[in-house]
C-alpha cells in the first residue's frame, strides 16, 4: 500500500540554524500539507500546497518558513532560522484532491529537537 | 474558524471491555468529522469519516462514531477493544466549503490493560 515517507526521523539542531524536513508524498496525489505537534498540544495546521503554490497557510507559517517541491516526489519544508520553539513533531501529508472529502494520507513524522 | 474538543487526554480501558472516547467540535459552518490514530512511532492513519448520510459511520478495526449535530458531538466507540488498539487517537474537523486543512483535538490515549 502506497504510503508518505519522511526523512530524517529525530533532527537535532542548534538554535538559528536552517533545517530542511523532507517528504515523499503517495505518487499520483495533488495536495500537499505539513502540520506540527509540539509536545503535549494538538496537531496544528501549518500549509496546503497545490499545482506549486501555496494554496493555504495558517499564522504559525511566517516568514521563517517556506515549502517547495524541488522535484516530481518530494516535499520540503524549510525553517530558515530556527528557534526553540520550532521543537515539535512535523508532519508531512498528501491528498488526491483537495476537498475535505478526500483521506488525507500522513507520513510518521520528523521530531525536530531545536538546542 | 473551528475548534475540537477531546475531553478525555487519557483512557485506560481493560482488554474486551466497551470504550468510548469522545469529541466535541465547535464551527459556525458546515463540517466533516474524522477519527484518526496513531500507533507507537507511525503516522496518523484514517480510522473513519463522516461527510453526510448517516449519522453511524463504521471504520476500520471494528470502530464506529456517531455524529450528533444537536450536540455537536461525534463520539468514538468501540464494544471490545483488544491490546492492538493501544494508540493515540485524534479527532478532527474540515471545512466542508473546501478549506482543506484539517483542526485537531489534542487527543486522547488510549491504554489496554489485559
Amino acid at each position: 500500500e502506497p504510503e508518505v515517507t519522511q526523512t530524517p526521523s529525530h533532527q537535532v539542531t542548534q538554535m538559528g540554524q536552517e533545517v530542511i524536513l523532507r517528504c515523499v508524498p503517495i505518487s499520483n496525489h495533488l495536495y500537499f500539507y505539513w502540520y506540527r505537534q509540539i509536545l503535549g498540544q494538538k496537531v496544528e495546521f501549518l500549509v496546503s500546497f497545490y499545482n506549486n503554490e501555496i494554496s493555504e497557510k495558517s499564522e504559525i507559517f511566517d516568514d521563517q518558513f517556506s515549502v517547495e517541491r524541488p522535484d516530481g516526489s518530494n516535499f520540503t519544508l524549510k525553517i530558515r532560522s530556527t528557534k526553540l520553539e520550532d521543537s515539535a513533531m512535523y508532519f508531512c501529508a498528501s491528498s488526491a484532491e483537495g476537498s475535505g472529502v478526500n483521506t488525507q494520507y500522513f507520513g510518521p513524522g520528523t521530531r525536530l529537537t531545536v538546542l | 474558524a473551528q475548534s475540537v474538543t477531546q475531553l478525555d487526554s487519557q483512557v485506560p480501558v481493560f482488554e474486551e471491555a466497551p470504550v468510548e472516547l469522545r469529541c466535541n467540535y465547535s464551527s459556525s459552518v458546515s463540517v466533516y468529522l474524522f477519527w484518526y490514530v496513531q500507533y507507537p512511532n507511525q503516522g496518523l492513519q484514517l480510522l473513519l469519516k463522516y461527510l453526510s448520510g448517516s449519522t453511524l459511520v463504521k471504520g476500520i478495526n471494528g470502530f464506529e462514531a456517531e455524529f450528533n449535530k444537536s450536540q455537536t458531538s461525534f463520539h468514538l466507540r468501540k464494544p471490545s477493544v483488544h491490546i492492538s488498539d493501544t494508540a493515540e487517537y485524534f479527532c478532527a474537523v474540515s471545512d466542508v466549503q473546501g478549506a482543506q486543512k484539517l483542526v485537531f483535538g489534542q487527543g486522547t490515549r488510549l491504554t489496554i490493560n489485559p
